[in-house]
């Protein structure tokens, strides 16, 4: 069981706006930052977000992130086949001390 | 342009030890905390391990890990460590190094070195 719960998976059309959640505690979403990362099978992840809304450099932004309270947000707009992949949530757990990641969310593009 | 290797993967006994690297190149090295995360096979991301930049060197690990791994760094080589040790079937994963910009942000990944714990 992951510290963050995300739903294992999430589908949409070409076009369509997709949100996936990430739950957490006052622990780690409720008091500090969230991100998030996209991977492709056999790769490495992406980032795709970072405290909370930022966007690195070069992701689109179809991307963006929120947060209230304990949980987070993906929201991934105008929806394109290539967005077909694995999301991941991660932050910090003051509780643990240490790095959290959600379970992830398959997303798929029908 | 930013660059991390990681090396050192391999199959090892339970109970045995091996130590992996990650040789950074592309920005200062010593600016950054860097990180390890690993991915057990048809699983999700599991956070391992950091270690903070130049100030200080704090470190952090994961429950399913303290007392068994230590991460280090050599800032004059450019490169992070992770000391494995009393391995066992569980730790079989995928293990990237990530540089990170923020409190689990990691804006830069390696491609990943294969370490498989069996008999």
């Amino acid at each position: 069981q992951s510290v963050l719960t995300q739903p294992p998976s999430a589908s949409g059309t070409p076009g369509q706006r997709v949100t996936i959640s990430c739950s957490g505690s006052n622990s780690n979403i409720g008091s500090k930052h969230v991100s998030w990362y996209q991977q492709f099978p056999g790769t490495a992840p992406k980032l795709l977000i970072y405290r909370v809304d930022r966007r690195p450099s070069g992701v689109p932004d179809r991307f963006s992130g929120s947060k209230s309270g304990t949980s987070a947000s993906l929201a991934i707009s105008g929806l394109q086949s290539e967005d077909e992949a694995d999301y991941y949530c991660a932050a910090w757990d003051d509780g643990l001390n240490g790095g959290v990641f959600g379970g992830g969310t398959q997303l798929t593009v029908l | 342009e930013v660059h991390l290797l990681e090396s050192g993967g391999g199959l090892v006994q339970p109970g045995g030890s091996l130590r992996l690297s990650c040789a950074a190149s592309g920005f200062t090295f010593s600016d950054h905390g860097v990180n390890w995360v690993r991915q057990a096979p048809g699983k999700g991301l599991e956070w391992v391990s950091g270690i903070g930049g130049d100030s200080g060197y704090i470190t952090y690990y994961a429950d399913s890990v303290k007392g068994r791994f230590t991460i280090s760094r050599d800032n004059s080589k450019n490169t992070l460590y992770l000391q494995m040790s009393s391995l066992r079937a569980e730790d079989t994963a995928v293990y990237y190094c990530a540089r990170d910009i923020d409190w689990l942000s990691f804006d830069s990944w390696g491609q990943g070195t294969v370490v498989t714990v069996s008999s």
